[in-house]
Parts: C-alpha cells; structure tokens; sequence
C-alpha cells in the first residue's frame, strides 16, 4: 500500500459527457502529478502541482482537460467533452522535494477511463 | 529533445539471469529510476541510482553510467512473478521524471 489512493477506480462514460477524478496524495507530500498511460506505453505526463500552485502542463494537455488542487492536499482531474481517445489510464503519483534531488514518486492505482 | 530507450519486449528462463538497457538524452540528469509495472497496476519503485557504479538490492540491481548516458536492470534468479513491465525513467534539470515506454518481460518455465 504506497498510501495514494484514486477514485474511481474505474469509469465508462459516453463521448461527450464530462469525467472527474479524484487523488488523495501521501500526505506530507508536497508534490502531486498526474499522468495518462495507454497500453504498452510508459506514463505520459500531463500535469503537477507543488503544494497548491500548479507549476507545469504538458503541451499534449488541451484545453478540455483541467487539474486543481486548492488546498494542497487532494487534487480532481477533470476531463470535458470525452472523446474516445480519452480512454486510458489515468494514474496520479505524490512525492516529497526536499533539499535533496531524490524524488522518488509514488503511485496511486489509477483510474481507467473507458469512453465509448 | 527528451529521449529515454528500451527494448520493447524480453523473454527470459525462470531461473536464469535477464538485463534490461535503457539508453537516455535528457535537458539535466538527476538521477535515474526503474519501476516495475504488473499488468493493470500502478508502478512500484525498485531502485535509484544518481553516480555511476552497481546499487544492489537483493535479486535486483542496477547499473548507472552518467557519461554514457545508460543503464540497465539486472535480474537474477527469475521467478515467475517477475513477469512485468519494467519503466526506466530520467529526473530532468527541473526534477520532472521523463519515462520510458518501458519493457515487457515474459518469463517462461
């Protein structure tokens, strides 16, 4: 149990409906990402933040895709107007950036995203 | 641009010995990881190295070369269980990891 959980662990949507995800980071953790990962694929960066603050996007990332983390503590993603290339699985991972350049993050179970 | 290699696939003997390469080209170097990744399941961590040199942990071990820009995942004494993909990832100048689209082992008995 690495103590990231994600939720829902599972969703099918219809092409156009608009999803939400939800990841509850380790929590002294102040780093928290968010990837997309297709089949045979590593992960493919979408976004993180660093405590509340949203510091980088990801170029692939369209405007249809939106991520918050007001507090810093959870953070939703947000998926409007699915499309079928949407489907994936969207992992979430937590780290602690210290002093030290060891980063080491930490995986949720992710949530699999099917659109149909 | 960010590059990192590994082979696609692998196929190795339960029992025997399997090393997995992965060459890379990144803005920065802060280290590297490799993750394991059973089907349908999260990475999890197996091993970090930032200077050159063997880190050994059990089973495993890695090996890192800074100049050469490579590594590779030694696994010995195969068990069936080892059967994953395994993702070797870059920390970058900004500490953002850039991931390999990682290499499926296949153990067979």
């Amino acid at each position: 149990d690495t103590g990231v959980s994600q939720d829902p662990r599972h969703k099918i949507t219809k092409r156009g409906q608009n999803v939400t995800f939800r990841c509850d980071p380790i929590s002294e953790h102040n780093r928290l990402y968010w990837y997309r990962q297709t089949l045979g694929q590593g992960p493919e960066f979408l976004t993180y933040f660093q405590n509340e603050a949203q510091l980088e996007k990801s170029r692939l990332l369209s405007d249809r895709f939106s991520a918050e983390r007001p507090k810093g503590s959870f953070s939703t993603l947000e998926i409007q107007r699915t499309e079928q290339g949407d489907s994936a699985m969207y992992l979430c991972a937590s780290s602690i950036l210290g002093e030290v350049a060891y980063n080491e993050q930490f995986f949720g179970p992710g949530t699999r995203l099917t659109v149909l | 641009g960010q590059n990192i290699d590994q082979p696609t696939e692998m196929t190795a003997t339960e029992g025997a010995i399997v090393q997995i390469n992965c060459t890379y080209q990144t803005s920065g170097f802060n280290g590297l990881f490799w993750y394991q990744q059973h089907a349908g399941e999260a990475p999890t961590f197996l091993s970090y190295n930032v200077l050159d040199g063997l880190e050994e942990k059990g089973r495993f071990s890695s090996f890192l070369s800074r100049s050469k820009g490579y590594s590779y995942l030694l696994l010995k004494e195969l068990q069936m269980k080892d059967s994953a993909s395994y993702l070797c990832a870059v920390t970058d100048s900004n500490y953002q990891l850039i991931w390999g689209a990682g290499t499926k082992l296949i153990i067979k008995p």
